[in-house]
């Protein structure tokens, strides 16, 4: 079974629009990492957070994990179409900087004009 | 900036045909990874390395086997290739000493098709 749940599976938002993403884990995160990728290339780092309460910006993207660190949202403000892609968290699976990381399944995000 | 390079794109194989996925980081680091990725799955860790000639199994090490000579390159080797490994295939890279809020530093992707 997967060690990180995203929901939703896929988004379809107007432009313009708010929307949010969210990555639940059972198990307390010790680093929870946000991806985005363009279909068929590799992932592209967002933001990393390790702290319970930790929120960071960036443009109109703002992540978050909750004070038990076992739930992210990524939350992206007045959508545009070059934010349309797939969007994983990752989550290390230990305290070490081993960056050996457990992945969820990805939201696919689609903009309409 | 860190620069991990897949060797291939998109690659069209055969069924038992033997295929060498390759991948090279130049930022010196000590920890490379090979995932694959596929529809409702996610990101699988499928082998990683901590060290020149060292090697772990990841979760789905099965019909896999790894390479890593030289410490800038980490190579994933399907001994006989099969449909079932048709997937997406991702090369990561990390470092210990290195503190970055950027743990893992991934390459574009190999496309793999086996037929």
């Amino acid at each position: 079974s997967q060690e990180l749940e995203q929901s939703p599976q896929s988004l379809i938002v107007q432009e313009g629009k708010n929307l949010t993403i969210n990555c639940t884990s059972s198990k307390t995160l010790y680093g929870l990492y946000w991806y985005k990728q363009k279909y068929g290339e590799g992932l592209i780092f967002l933001m990393m957070l390790q702290k319970g309460g930790e929120e960071k910006s960036h443009e109109k993207i703002t992540a978050k994990l909750d004070e038990k660190k076992q739930q992210s949202s990524l939350h992206i403000t007045a959508s545009q179409p070059s934010h349309a892609g797939i969007y994983l968290c990752g989550a290390d699976r230990t305290n070490t900087n081993a960056g050996k990381s457990t992945f969820g399944d990805g939201t696919t995000l689609t903009v309409k004009p | 900036d860190v620069k991990v390079t897949q060797s291939s794109r998109y690659l069209v194989k055969r069924t038992g045909e033997k295929v060498f996925l390759e991948c090279v980081q130049d930022m010196d680091h000590e920890n490379m990874f090979w995932y694959r990725q596929d529809p409702g799955l996610g990101l699988r860790l499928i082998y990683f390395s901590y060290d020149v000639k060292m090697k772990e199994k990841g979760d789905i090490p099965e019909g896999y086997s790894v390479s890593r000579e030289k410490k800038e390159r980490f190579s994933l080797i399907l001994e006989s290739a099969s449909t079932n490994q048709t997937s997406m295939y991702l090369c990561a890279s990390s470092s210990w000493r290195v503190a970055t809020n950027e743990k893992l530093f991934f390459g574009s992707g190999t496309q793999l098709s086996v037929l």
